[in-house]
């Protein structure tokens, strides 16, 4: 049983530039959330996705989008790159967007460096 | 006031001890409860889910949730180098769906 795939692992970029990152939910879940993890920090929300829409939003600028596809899977997008970005993306997968739903599981992450 | 409060730690612990951590929020309306591992340089891994008040035990581990006081806590029995990690509280707060409000993680360190 596939757990949460990401890809790249790692990244790096430069200022200014845009980048795209790539999550496959665990077979049988139909729900995808991303967040931000700073070094030192808890992971910080930034959206979620099911049944390819935008269901919730964190307080991440504009230049944070991202898209569900058929098969669940999700990608995050990340334009003109700020040296602030530099962080752990995780993605987590889940079944459905309740509050009481089975809990999120996460993917290996992928560590963003910008230069 | 922060969303999910806990610790930073470092908290220290002998090997075989009981390690003791807690976190508290601030939305008395959250319904679910989670603690992460999350080992350096890697990604949180689920260890516990909690949702109703009272403890609940899964091998070492044991949550415990007291939603009037809003506190939920981590025990580890028998505590192993192994357990070295921080560890992280999660909330689904009111009206967050399943979003996932996180705090800043207790470091855990088991000493030889």
């Amino acid at each position: 049983d596939a757990g949460v795939t990401q890809s790249p692992t790692h990244l790096i970029k430069t200022r200014g530039q845009q980048v795209t990152l790539r999550c496959s939910p665990k077979s049988g879940h139909d729900t995808v959330s991303w967040y931000q993890q700073a070094l030192g920090q808890g992971p910080q929300f930034i959206f979620q996705y099911y049944e390819e829409e935008e269901r919730q939003r964190g307080n991440f600028p504009d230049r944070f989008s991202g898209h569900q596809f058929p098969n669940y899977s999700s990608e995050l997008n990340v334009n003109a790159l700020l040296l602030g970005d530099s962080a752990l993306y995780l993605c987590a997968s889940s079944l459905g967007t309740g509050p009481l739903t089975w809990p999120q599981h996460f993917g290996d992450g992928t560590r963003l460096s910008i230069l | 006031q922060k969303e999910v409060e806990q610790n930073s730690g470092p908290l220290s612990v002998p090997e075989g001890a009981i390690a003791s951590l807690n976190c508290t929020y601030s939305d008395r309306g959250s319904q679910s409860f989670f603690w992460y591992r999350q080992y350096s340089g890697k990604s949180p891994e689920l260890i516990m889910s909690i949702y109703s008040n009272g403890d609940k035990e899964d091998g070492r581990f044991t949550a415990q949730l007291n939603k009037a006081s809003q506190y939920v806590s981590l025990l580890i029995r028998d505590s192993q180098p192994s357990d070295s990690a921080t560890y992280l509280c999660a909330v689904n707060m009111r009206g967050g769906g399943n979003k996932l409000t996180f705090g800043t993680g207790t470091q855990l360190k088991v000493e030889l």
